[in-house]
């Protein structure tokens, strides 16, 4: 079973440039996660996606972020423009639906470490 | 608002010993995750505990979980050098949302 994919795994941007992250989750999983984590911390969510809705973006920086996903599968993350503070790795997770399931089990991709400069 | 503890932060230890890692989490929960991260790498699942007593055991790891002290465990018996990473616990938040909220992450290193 193909894993969490997400591209590209790192990316180094000027400050106020945009930037873009791609991720294709597990098939068949219908809970899609953006995570941000900064070095030496936790994953903080920032949005999460049940199919092609939203649930909850509530930490998500909607001044600058913005994420999608269309047709219930793969999800793109944007910040535009990007502040130095954005540096950190972005990592896309994914999981089966947990009410029927039981269990709310997250898979990882391996990340983008952004770099602002 | 749900809150999670992890202790120690960080630990450093030697080959051969044994050690626990604590999960501490403020509100009733009765499913709880514990991933590891390696530097650099993404986070990888490790245990899945889904109800009160559950113990799960994978080589020299094992945690459980007990849901009415709100604390799971996980133990490292004779610790061997590739075990050293960070390892996170999560718990599933029970509400519609099906969040998990995260610990800081503890991070271990196993001198040889």
């Amino acid at each position: 079973e193909a894993g969490v994919a997400q591209s590209p795994r790192y990316k180094i941007i000027e400050k106020r440039q945009s930037v873009a992250f791609w991720c294709n989750p597990i098939s068949g999983h219908a809970t899609l996660y953006w995570y941000q984590q900064i070095l030496g911390q936790g994953p903080k969510l920032l949005i999460q996606f049940q199919n092609n809705g939203v649930v909850d973006d509530s930490q998500l920086p909607k001044d600058r972020f913005s994420a999608e996903r269309l047709k219930g599968v793969d999800s793109t993350l944007k910040i535009q423009p990007a502040k130095l503070e954005d540096s950190a790795v972005y990592l896309c997770a994914s999981s089966l639906d947990r009410p029927r399931w039981g269990h709310n089990e997250q898979f990882f991709g391996p990340g983008t470490r952004l770099t602002v400069l | 608002e749900l809150k999670v503890e992890q202790n120690p932060l960080f630990l450093s230890m030697q080959e051969g010993k044994n050690y626990t890692i604590y999960c501490n989490y403020s509100t009733t929960s009765d499913r709880l995750y514990w991933y590891r991260q390696d530097p650099g790498k993404s986070l990888e699942s490790l245990f899945v505990l889904l109800s009160n007593g559950a113990v799960k055991q994978e080589g020299r790891l094992m945690a459980s979980l007990d849901t009415k002290a709100r604390l799971s465990t996980l133990h490292i018996t004779a610790a061997v050098h590739d075990l050293s990473a960070t390892y996170f616990c999560a718990v599933d938040a029970l509400d519609s949302n099906y969040q998990l909220i995260w610990g800081a992450g503890t991070k271990l290193i196993i001198k040889p």
